[in-house]
């Protein structure tokens, strides 16, 4: 069956310090991978997304996001992080269907 | 452009109640998507609507809950009755077609549903 996993439940990280983001695959075929971005109160807002073509994935508020085959990842990562980066961060997969599925999600706070 | 409207933000029941949750998709959006995501969890997929017609609710339990999207736009999801397991965030989300990697998914702020 198809799924992502993320290992991490919470990661703390200081302002200004690097971020990666773990997230694992299992997909029978080509997979098509998202990192969705939930702050308090709000909607789940999407950060970026790979189906095909480059591995490393541009995405919106200075994220990016390589993809490994060889290691079935897909991880999240941003150079700097600010203190507004703070929120839950989702994995995501497609189904054939067209249908989302989600990880159960990284925690991320940030210290000043 | 407006985003996914969702109402109540918040809602609180004692357990064999029943309760609605509303939806007013991005205009133009044909699909929409109905999401449970109980705490700690990510979202899981109950239904999912293209115009007003069901593609997938198979994941949607029906002995108590229905949703209907009339008339292609607004939509609702309703649970009768709530059960102490139904205690989590109701998203609703819409995009454009509905088909392939290219169609975003937006999502609502939510409903948070707390079943006493």
């Amino acid at each position: 069956a198809q799924s992502v996993t993320q290992p991490d439940i919470h990661i703390t990280v200081s302002e200004g310090a690097s971020l990666e983001l773990r997230c694992n695959y299992s997909y029978g075929a080509t997979p098509y991978l998202f990192w969705y971005v939930q702050s308090p109160g709000q909607g789940l807002q999407l950060l970026l997304k790979y189906f095909s073509g480059d591995t490393l994935v541009q995405g919106i508020k200075g994220f990016e996001a390589e993809f490994k085959r060889s290691q079935s990842s897909f991880n999240l990562r941003k150079p700097s992080v600010h203190w507004s980066d703070a929120a839950e961060y989702f994995c995501a997969g497609l189904t054939g269907a067209n249908n989302l599925f989600f990880g159960t999600g990284t925690r991320l706070t940030v210290i000043p | 452009e407006a985003g996914v409207a969702q109402s109540p933000r918040y809602k609180i029941i004692e357990k064999r109640q029943s309760v609605a949750f509303w939806c007013n998709p991005i205009s133009g959006h044909a699909t929409l998507y109905w999401y449970q995501q109980i705490l700690g969890q990510g979202p899981k997929l109950l239904i999912q609507f293209q115009n007003n017609g069901v593609v997938d609710d198979s994941q949607l339990p029906k002995d108590r809950f229905s949703a209907e999207r009339l008339k292609g736009v607004d939509s609702t999801l309703k649970i009768q009755p709530a059960k102490l397991e139904d205690s989590a965030v109701y998203l609703c989300a819409s995009s454009l077609w509905g088909q392939g990697i290219a169609d975003t998914q937006y999502f609502g702020p939510g409903t948070r549903l707390t079943v006493l």
